[in-house]
């Protein structure tokens, strides 16, 4: 399976952007990138995928570099709900018995007030 | 859509007990995924089903687990027997194929 490396945390202010970085370098032509997020005491939540165009929706913004060997996610003005563990995930989009999300560590952000 | 919805919340339960985890999907869902998270081993896939088939079960620890989904809108996991090294977060997710999935507020297990 293709890995991803995440820091394990990272620090943001109240309001500011947070931009919280992926390596996957060994990432395959069919590997969607996915981020999940999870709250304290709750399941994980999608928050946005891409293959390799950046994409953008309500919650975040996904940046992927033009050689797809890493992504960052952007959260805009970030909120003290935004603390969480974020995951960064390859899912492999051929479906089937290829499909699987294999979490990792993730990077737990902590938004101070 | 009230979500994905598993039940107990909580279960405590004796060494050598069959322990039984339950859940709902998303109406309209096919795909249903079955996870486990401890502290040491962090958030892992047990199983997943697609069509109300099991697709992988790789994850699956041992043969004390199983996993049934005998329709498209239940899916049980069993432990029997239990054990103590089984306490852990169970998480079940559903999506419509293999798009983004939504989990449960999952099932707090422990065995004493």
């Amino acid at each position: 399976d293709a890995k991803t490396t995440q820091p394990n945390s990272m620090e943001s202010n109240e309001e500011e952007p947070v931009h919280l970085p992926c390596n996957h370098s060994t990432i395959s032509g069919t590997d969607y990138i996915h981020w999940y997020r999870q709250l304290p005491s709750q399941g994980p939540e999608y928050v946005i995928h891409g293959l390799t165009s950046n994409v953008n929706n309500r919650m975040a913004s996904l940046a992927i570099a033009e050689d797809r060997k890493s992504s960052t996610l952007i959260l805009h003005r970030a909120t003290l709900r935004d603390a969480a563990v974020y995951y960064c995930i390859l899912r492999d989009g051929r479906g089937g018995s290829n499909y699987k999300l294999t979490f990792g560590k993730g990077t737990l952000l902590t938004v101070n007030p | 859509d009230a979500g994905v919805i598993q039940s107990p919340r909580h279960e405590v339960t004796e060494m050598g007990q069959e322990v039984t985890l339950r859940c709902k999907p998303i109406s309209g869902h096919n795909s249903l995924f079955w996870y486990r998270q401890t502290m040491m081993r962090g958030l892992e896939l047990l199983i997943y089903f697609n069509n109300n088939v099991p697709i992988d079960d790789s994850g699956m620890p041992e043969d004390r687990f199983s996993a049934k989904m005998p329709n498209a809108s239940f899916s049980t996991l069993k432990i029997q027997p239990s054990e103590p090294r089984d306490s852990a977060v169970y998480f079940c997710a559903s999506s419509w194929d293999y798009n983004e999935q939504f989990f449960g507020p999952g099932t707090r297990l422990t065995v004493l």
